[in-house]
């Protein structure tokens, strides 16, 4: 099993720059979620789905962020325009339902606006 | 007021020693508590899970949780440089619009000097 595949690991862009995130979860997971870590702030929930579908993005900060699940093995994060205050690692982690509230989590995607 | 409250550290201890990491919450709501580690540049990773007060054991690690007094802990026996990592507790609840939907402390910063 290949766990969560997050792309890309590093992203630098430019204050006003469109940046997406890509994620693909563990085959067979029905959840996925999406957080954001700074040290200030610490792992924060932006946005999680269920079977494809948003079910909780009371999280995300503003309307600039998105996020998108078109099938079971594919999810978006984007940030348009993105702002140096958006620079922070952006976690992607999955679960399978009944699996006592495990989620595995992605390696990470390490986003810097300049 | 934050749902969990960690302290973030750092905590700094020698090669050996008994560690005690630490969380408060105020959601009673909460049943299911988890401990992750966070390596350096890695996701989050599972550690400890426990649904029920008392203490659960592995290896050198014990949960322990006390839903009367609303506090959680995590013990490390003979504390290895390899546990040097962020430590972070999480929480759930069963059911309604939070299914499937954890909430973390700030983690807290462990370095185990050899």
């Amino acid at each position: 099993d290949a766990g969560v595949i997050q792309s890309p690991r590093h992203e630098v862009t430019e204050m006003g720059q469109e940046v997406t995130l890509r994620c693909k979860p563990i085959s067979g997971h029905d959840y996925l979620f999406w957080y954001r870590q700074t040290m200030m702030r610490g792992l924060e929930l932006l946005i999680y789905f269920n079977n494809n579908v948003p079910i909780d993005d009371s999280g995300m900060p503003e309307d600039r962020f998105s996020a998108k699940m078109p099938n079971a093995s594919f999810s978006t994060l984007k940030i348009q325009p993105s702002e140096p205050r958006d620079s922070a690692v952006y976690f992607c982690a999955s679960r399978v339902a009944g699996a006592k509230d495990t989620q595995y989590f992605g390696p990470g995607t390490r986003l810097t606006v300049l | 007021q934050k749902e969990v409250e960690q302290d973030p550290g750092p905590l700094s201890v020698p090669e050996g020693a008994i560690v005690s990491l630490n969380c408060t919450y105020s959601n009673s709501a909460f049943q299911y508590f988890m401990w992750y580690r966070q390596y350096s540049r890695k996701g989050p990773e599972l550690l400890m899970y426990t649904y029920s007060s008392g203490n659960k054991e592995d290896g050198r690690f014990t949960a322990q949780v006390d839903k009367s007094s609303k506090y959680i802990s995590l013990f490390i026996r003979d504390s290895q440089p390899s546990d040097s990592a962020t430590y972070l507790c999480a929480m759930s609840a069963p059911g309604g619009t939070s299914y499937g939907k954890l909430t973390f402390g700030q983690g807290t910063i462990l370095t185990v000097h050899p």
